[in-house]
This record gives structure tokens, sequence and C-alpha cells, in this order.
């Protein structure tokens, strides 16, 4: 079946500071790959998303570039605000007709100003 | 557009209660899903509808009812809490012809079962 793993956290980097969260995935087929970002209190938000091999998803200055010969998806941000701590999730989505999204356990970031 | 909401957004139950939450959505979606969230395991699938009287079990369905009687409501029920079933509950929607699996979430409920 389809799994996700992600970088365990809690994470914690000043402002500006570089950020990766890593994710690597299993999966039959070609699944979409997605990051979800939750704000505290808050429900997830797509924060971005690859369909295919080599796309690169990016939104409010995070990347995450698509590698099927890895199977990863990792998440990066060249310069980190307090406003980004939260809680990041990976996820994919397979070839099911239910269109299920298949979770990562999630990385809780803490941006220090 | 109100979006996904969830009702209610806290509770607090004791061994053996029962309750219902709602979800509501708003944007005429076909397809809904329940998730709990707990600490280090991400989001778990509970139960799913691809449409009005339709229902389907996900990764952990068990403790957990659900109905789907009218298309932009998805009710998930608890018939006996149990502390196990404590945790976050989430509600995600989608449109059946959507190009891209992006689902739209609600806000959640925190339930705790003492």
């Amino acid at each position: 079946g389809n799994s996700v793993t992600q970088m365990e956290g809690p994470v914690t980097l000043s402002e500006e500071a570089f950020l990766t969260i890593n994710c690597t995935y299993t999966a039959t087929g070609y699944p979409s790959l997605f990051w979800y970002v939750q704000y505290p209190g808050e429900g997830l938000q797509l924060l971005l998303k690859a369909t295919k091999a080599d796309d690169k998803g990016s939104n409010k200055g995070f990347e995450a570039t698509y590698r099927k010969e890895t199977t990863s998806f990792h998440l990066e941000k060249g310069s980190v605000q307090v406003s980004d701590s939260a809680v990041y999730f990976c996820a994919l989505s397979g070839s099911s007709s239910a269109r299920q999204l298949t979770f990562g356990s999630g990385t809780q970031l803490t941006v220090l100003p | 557009n109100a979006g996904v909401t969830q009702t209610p957004k806290f509770r607090v139950l004791k061994t053996g209660q029962s309750m219902t939450l709602l979800c509501a959505q708003d944007m005429n979606h076909e397809y809904m899903y329940w998730y709990r969230q707990d600490p280090g395991m991400g989001l778990r699938l509970i139960h799913y509808s691809v449409g009005e009287g339709t229902t389907a079990k996900g990764e952990v369905p068990d403790g957990y009812n659900v109905s789907r009687l009218k298309k932009q409501n998805f009710l998930l029920g608890l018939e006996s809490a149990a502390p196990s079933q404590t945790s976050v509950y989430f509600c995600a929607s989608i449109r059946r012809g959507a190009t891209l699996n992006e689902q739209f979430f609600g806000p959640g409920t925190r339930l705790t079962v003492l």
C-alpha cells in the first residue's frame, strides 16, 4: 500500500534560517504529491503540489521537487519567518478512485525571532 | 462561501457516552472524508463517502459510524466513546471532477474522552 515517511520533529529555527523537511514515499504508479500546512488552531491548508516527476511545486517561498528516482518530495525555504511556525504534512494521492490521501506524521516547525 | 465547517469545535465525553460530529460543506463537493489526527501519526482516514447515500471504511473505522443523507453533510458518530478515541477530528471534501486531489479541510473538532 501507499505510505509517506516524514522527517521527525519538532524543528526549531531562528528567523531567516534555511529550512528543509524531508519526505519520502512508497506508492505504486505515479502519485500526486502535496505539502499541507496547519497553523495553530486551524485545519489543514494546501501549501504546494506536484503531479509528475521533476515537477517543482512552490508557494509563499516554499519549494518542493518531485523526485521519482529517490521517491522524495522534500520541502525547502531559503529564509523562514516567525509566521511560518506551523505543522507541515507531506501527503500523496494514489490511483484510488475515492481520491484518498495518505499523510506523513507531520513536522512541527517553530521559528524564533 | 463558508467552505467546510465542523460542529462542535470542542467536546468532552465520558467513557460510554455517544455523540455525533457534523461536517457541512457548501461547495457542492461529491466526496467527503473523516480523519483523525493523533500526535506523531499524521492524519488517518476513518470513513469516507463518494456521494449522497454511500459510505465506505477507511484505515481506522472501528468504533465509528457515518451517514451521508444529504450531499452537503457528512456525520460521524461514536456510539460508545472510549479514551482511545480522544483525538482531533477533521473533515475534508473534494469535487469529483477535480483535476487534482486537493482536499479542502474543516477547522477540526477536539474530542476528549475521559
